[in-house]
């Protein structure tokens, strides 16, 4: 019953390869987002999704392409993987409109780029 | 875009002790949020608080949006109260949340 999942938790992979990572919630939410998080810690917004539309497409390198098949999914695809593309990527939701406008986070990918 | 400043750093703190967190902001806000992301990495949502105050168990925050800063309060720290605490909001009418560097917090037993 888990409400943000993202798949797979740890990825590895070489400089060049082209890899994607899926994320899903089943909170019936609207919108969902990616982040990134550096070595640092620090947190920065990637792309949202409303209801399948792209609303927000922040600084982030054409190599980075999100897709939303239906309003429980947002996948991150990225090519031609960089050394710098090390992170951990994380998942959220909210719904519009709502009580709050609460963000839920998945527990996040580990992407190493060798 | 929106500044979000927290304060301090790094926290560490005997088992038992209370501690107060805080968040500044550099304009005014419709989402602000406190998680804890603990040391396996997971963002736990603790608080949404645009404005007001909630309590939660030994946590509790208070956010004033008209002096643009919020207080996280600890009291009765345990060691698994240790990890990053983030605060982090959405300005106007935005939705995507801008998030402070955080607070290393160390609870030592």
């Amino acid at each position: 019953d888990t409400a943000v999942s993202q798949t797979p938790k740890y990825l590895v992979t070489q400089m060049g390869n082209d890899k994607s990572i899926k994320c899903e919630q089943n909170l019936g939410h609207d919108t969902m987002y990616w982040y990134k998080q550096d070595s640092k810690k620090f947190l920065k917004i990637m792309f949202s999704y409303n209801n399948k539309e792209l609303i927000i497409n922040e600084t982030v390198p054409n190599r980075f392409s999100p897709k939303s098949p239906d309003k429980a999914h947002l996948n991150l695809h990225i090519n031609s993987l960089e050394l710098g593309d090390s992170a951990v990527y994380f998942c959220a939701s909210s719904i519009t409109g709502g009580f709050s406008d609460t963000q839920y986070f998945g527990p996040g990918t580990r992407l190493t780029v060798l | 875009g929106i500044q979000v400043e927290q304060s301090p750093p790094d926290l560490i703190l005997q088992e038992g002790a209370n501690s107060t967190l805080r968040c500044n902001f550099s304009d005014s806000v419709n989402n602000l949020q406190w998680f804890h992301q603990n040391p396996w990495g997971q963002l736990i949502n603790l608080f949404y608080i645009p404005s007001g105050t909630k309590q939660n168990g030994r946590l509790s925050a208070t956010t004033v949006a008209t002096e643009r800063y919020s207080l996280l309060y600890i009291s009765s720290s345990q060691t698994t109260d240790s990890g990053v605490y983030f605060c982090a909001v959405s300005p106007g009418s935005a939705r995507q949340l801008t998030f402070g560097s955080g607070t290393q917090l160390t609870v030592l037993p």
